[in-house]
């Protein structure tokens, strides 16, 4: 069954730093860009990030770029985003999805909550 | 970035019914839209990509039409299970991906 579980998420000071992990399970993470979207309380979502098959191609929104660091670890069918430099507009539900332009596959979403 | 506006905000429609949502974006992404269906506490479901191609395992009764700025996702004969959130995206303009605000699909 194809599955992607996000962990990390939590409660964070401004200025802080999160690390979400996304494990893959029910397909090989290697065969598949991925990428990392957002939905903030009451709002829409938002794309965060792609990453490439082996990591060498990444983009980033404007709005997280220079904070945020996307990276994958294949042999662990894993996917990481490091989050830095934390604001309460950063306060969302944060997804892994499968892919870069259509996103097949989704994780349920971990919460991540920037408050003092 | 490319702006993509949903329309209605929320469609109150009856089992059975005809749902047509709307997404029109502020300039053209060719076919490179895609279609996602969201119920309350699960992951958002990928239904339509390419702005007409249906994903496998996705009922029939789903259909995507249109090209350049105006799309339309089409439900035949709501089902209850059809209640849901609906979101579509564009994916012409890389890296800058984006999504609309969403249609509420609600039981009338």
């Amino acid at each position: 069954q194809v599955q992607l579980v996000e962990s990390g998420g939590g409660l964070v000071r401004p200025g802080g730093s999160l690390r979400l992990s996304c494990t893959a399970s029910g397909f090989p993470l290697s065969d598949y860009y991925m990428s990392w979207i957002r939905q903030a309380p009451g709002k829409g979502l938002e794309w965060l990030s792609y990453i490439g098959f082996s990591g060498d191609t990444i983009y980033y929104a404007d709005s997280v770029k220079g904070r945020f660091t996307v990276s994958r670890d294949n042999a662990k069918n894993s996917l990481f985003l490091q989050l830095d430099s934390l604001r309460a507009d950063d306060t969302a539900v944060y997804y892994c999805a499968r892919g870069h332009y259509e996103l097949g596959c989704w994780g349920q979403g971990t919460l991540v909550t920037v408050s003092s | 970035e490319i702006v993509l506006t949903q329309s209605p905000g929320t469609l109150s429609l009856s089992p059975g019914e005809r749902a047509t949502l709307s997404c029109r974006a502020s300039q053209s992404v060719s076919s490179s839209l895609a279609w996602y269906q969201r119920k309350p506490g699960q992951a958002p479901r990928l239904l339509i990509s390419g702005a007409s191609s249906r994903v496998s395992g996705i009922p029939d009764r789903f259909s995507g039409s249109g090209s350049g700025t105006d799309f339309t996702l089409t439900i035949s004969r709501l089902e209850p299970e059809d209640f849901a959130v609906y979101y579509c995206q564009q994916y012409a303009s890389s890296p800058g991906y984006t999504f609309g605000q969403g249609t509420n699909l609600e039981i009338k």
